[in-house]
């Protein structure tokens, strides 16, 4: 089935050390990739997309995500975490046949450690 | 530019009551979207519009929702009856492309905490 799959529900980083969050994605083609970053209380924000050219993306507050297409993958990384960067991240996609509908993954919820 | 305004931020009711949750998109942009965020579903596209038509609703869960878009600077998703079932927090969202398959961004607003007691 076509999704998107984050496999990791919490991921517990001390402040200051590097952060990884997986995403995968399942489709024949390759999707339009996105990184949301949703605050408590908040809507969500833009992190960073990918469309086509350069696979490594530059995205807000410090972060990237490379872009592989042998793995379907779409993996977000900072190199140092800050405690504000605790929060929910989605990865999202728009289908290779989707009129911008946007799916999303089911998140994965940061947690910084002093 | 205000970004995308949601009105109520929060609402509680009582199941059986009607429900409408407005949405103001960013001025210029010519699609609007409606979000649901609830933990056991995660986020899930309920229905969008372009050019204040909408193209997909599939995501509409029943009968009791309905979505219009009267013109291109105000949106409502309603719920008639309520249910607790439908407690989550709701989301809209706009952005500027056209119909066509588009990676453009979409903005979204603070959401509505629903609950329905």
């Amino acid at each position: 089935a076509q999704s998107v799959t984050q496999p990791d529900i919490h991921i517990t980083v001390s402040e200051g050390a590097s952060l990884e969050l997986r995403c995968n994605y399942s489709y024949g083609a390759t999707p339009y990739l996105f990184w949301y970053v949703q605050s408590p209380g908040q809507g969500l924000q833009l992190l960073l997309k990918y469309f086509s050219g350069d696979t490594l993306v530059q995205g807000i507050k410090g972060f990237e995500a490379e872009f592989k297409r042998s793995q379907s993958s779409f993996n977000l990384r900072k190199p140092s975490v800050h405690w504000s960067d605790a929060a929910e991240y989605f990865c999202a996609v728009v289908p290779p046949t989707g009129f911008q509908k946007l799916v999303f993954g089911t998140g994965t919820r940061l947690l910084v450690s002093p | 530019d205000a970004g995308v305004i949601q009105s109520p931020r929060h609402e509680v009711t009582e199941m059986g009551q009607e429900v409408t949750l407005r949405c103001k998109p960013i001025s210029g942009h010519n699609s609007l979207f409606w979000y649901r965020q609830t933990m056991m579903r995660g986020l899930e596209l309920l229905i969008y519009f372009n050019n204040n038509v909408p193209i997909d609703d599939s995501g509409m869960p029943e009968d009791r929702f309905s979505a219009k878009m009267p013109n291109a600077s105000f949106s409502t998703l309603k719920i008639q009856p309520s249910e607790p079932r439908d407690s989550a927090v709701y989301f809209c969202a706009s952005s500027s492309r056209d119909r066509v398959r588009s990676g453009d961004i979409q903005y979204f607003g603070a959401g509505t905490r629903l609950s329905v007691l």
